[in-house]
């Protein structure tokens, strides 16, 4: 039982590069969620999935894509990197509705240069 | 959209001493309060949550409190230990399905 797992652990791009962060779960969660994380800015939610089929945007959701592959598998995608893109980036599943625990994945640490 | 706002920012203290960290919020419906815990280059992780039912919860040394009426709740952590140097995020409800808006964060430095 892994959990919820993140691919991959780092990246560096170049501005203008495209890429895609992958996320899985075996849980088997309904919700999936896309988190930015700075410095001094705590967690931001990028994009959210509250079930197989659908996607929400969060707060900062510029820049970002995202795809509910299936009921495991979330993928964030970034089309044209820009270095304010640079931070690292959790997934999160949620098991039912109003509030309950979010389960984070190691999260993939991406430099933008 | 919801609001939270944590203080302080940083908060250093020494081993056995109690640490207290405050969150704020603006959405008067909120009902859940959670407090995550992120040590240095891991993933946040749930250590104590709170529902709006209740005004306190505690688990060993760790306790939270909520006052509903001043729209606050705080993370106590009595008698700290070095291994309790973290960052510290409290949340409460976003506006999105099951989603949670968290506050900036609290470095807590647990001196030997």
């Amino acid at each position: 039982n892994a959990g919820v797992t993140q691919t991959p652990k780092f990246q560096v791009l170049k501005t203008g590069q495209s890429m895609t962060l992958q996320c899985a779960q075996d849980m088997n969660h309904n919700s999936m969620y896309w988190y930015r994380q700075d410095p001094g800015m705590g967690l931001r939610l990028i994009y959210y999935s509250a079930s197989e089929g659908t996607t929400d945007k969060g707060e900062v959701p510029n820049g970002y894509n995202v795809s509910r592959l299936n009921k495991r598998e979330f993928s964030l995608r970034l089309e044209s990197a820009a270095p304010s893109q640079t931070s690292v980036y959790f997934c999160a599943t949620v098991t039912t509705q109003g509030g309950d625990t979010q389960y984070f994945g190691p999260g993939t640490r991406l430099t933008v240069l | 959209g919801e609001n939270v706002e944590q203080h302080p920012s940083t908060l250093s203290v020494q081993e056995g001493d109690s640490a207290v960290i405050k969150c704020t919020y603006s959405d008067s419906a909120s009902n859940y309060f959670p407090w995550y815990k992120q040590e240095l280059g891991k993933r946040p992780q749930l250590i104590i949550d709170i529902r709006s039912n209740v005004g306190e919860k505690k688990d060993q040394r760790i306790a939270v409190t909520l006052n509903k009426t001043a729209k606050h709740f705080s993370l106590h952590i009595t008698e700290t230990q070095p291994e309790d140097s973290a960052v510290y995020f409290c949340a409460s409800p976003g506006s999105g399905y099951s989603t949670l808006t968290f506050g900036k964060g609290t470095m807590l430095l647990v001196s030997p």
